[in-house]
């Protein structure tokens, strides 16, 4: 499958904690983007960070990519209650226009 | 940015029956994409929809279940056709305004066949 993995499938923390999740992928990529899914509901975009950018950061968002080793990660700070939703990293593959999505991970933020 | 309409946001439908669902785009852009997702699953693409020429299906995918049109840059439908209840899932409508950037969603369509 050309789908990436997103660890962990499931996260629950405390309000004001950070959240990191991590997304692997298999083939070479122009770009890798994060969004979020509110309860079955369209897709948001959070962020893209293109092949040779290594950290970019977007208010309490702050992603990293590392190619050589083909993983990502989204690190949310100061998590809020409304920050709860799903969250999929999506690989815009080199050679096909398309957006291949990982399996994404459910965050759950307690007040 | 795109601002995407989808309708219906959801139905229920009996199965051997067709649902077609309308996804209209503020703006024209030049690719329009399909998405499945499935209870608790990611996305998986169904096909590409550009305009003027046949949509692309991906691996799994057929024009005869999942008939595509694209008649201009602003608009699009997909049918489910002969319904089953293996096809209830959220169909998301997706366009790009260009290569290598962000993409946009309406806001899905839930399917319930019974």
């Amino acid at each position: 499958s050309q789908q990436g993995e997103e660890d962990p499938q499931a996260l629950s923390i405390q309000e004001g904690e950070n959240a990191t999740m991590n997304c692997s992928y298999k083939t070479s990529i122009n770009n890798l983007q994060w969004y979020r899914q509110n309860s079955g509901r369209g897709l948001v975009h959070l962020i893209l960070i293109r092949s040779n950018e290594r950290e970019k950061h977007s208010g309490r968002l702050r992603v990293t990519l590392d190619t050589s080793k083909k993983s990502s990660s989204l690190l949310i700070t100061a998590s809020r209650a409304a920050d709860t939703a799903s969250y999929f990293c999506a690989t815009d593959i080199k050679g096909a226009q398309k957006l291949v999505f990982g399996q994404g991970t459910r965050l759950t933020i307690n007040p | 940015s795109a601002v995407i309409s989808q309708k219906p946001s959801r139905d229920i439908c009996q199965r051997g029956t067709s649902l077609t669902i309308q996804c209209q785009v503020d703006s024209q852009v030049t690719m329009m994409f399909w998405y499945r997702q499935q209870p608790g699953q990611s996305l998986t693409l169904i096909a590409t929809a550009n305009q003027g020429s046949e949509a692309t299906y991906e691996s799994g995918f057929v024009i005869d279940k999942f008939p595509i049109s694209r008649p201009n840059l602003t608009f699009s439908t997909l049918t489910v056709s002969n319904m089953s209840p293996e096809d209830s899932s959220i169909y998301l409508c997706s366009v790009e305004k260009g290569r290598w950037t962000e993409a946009f969603f309406g806001q899905g369509t839930r399917l319930t066949v019974v």
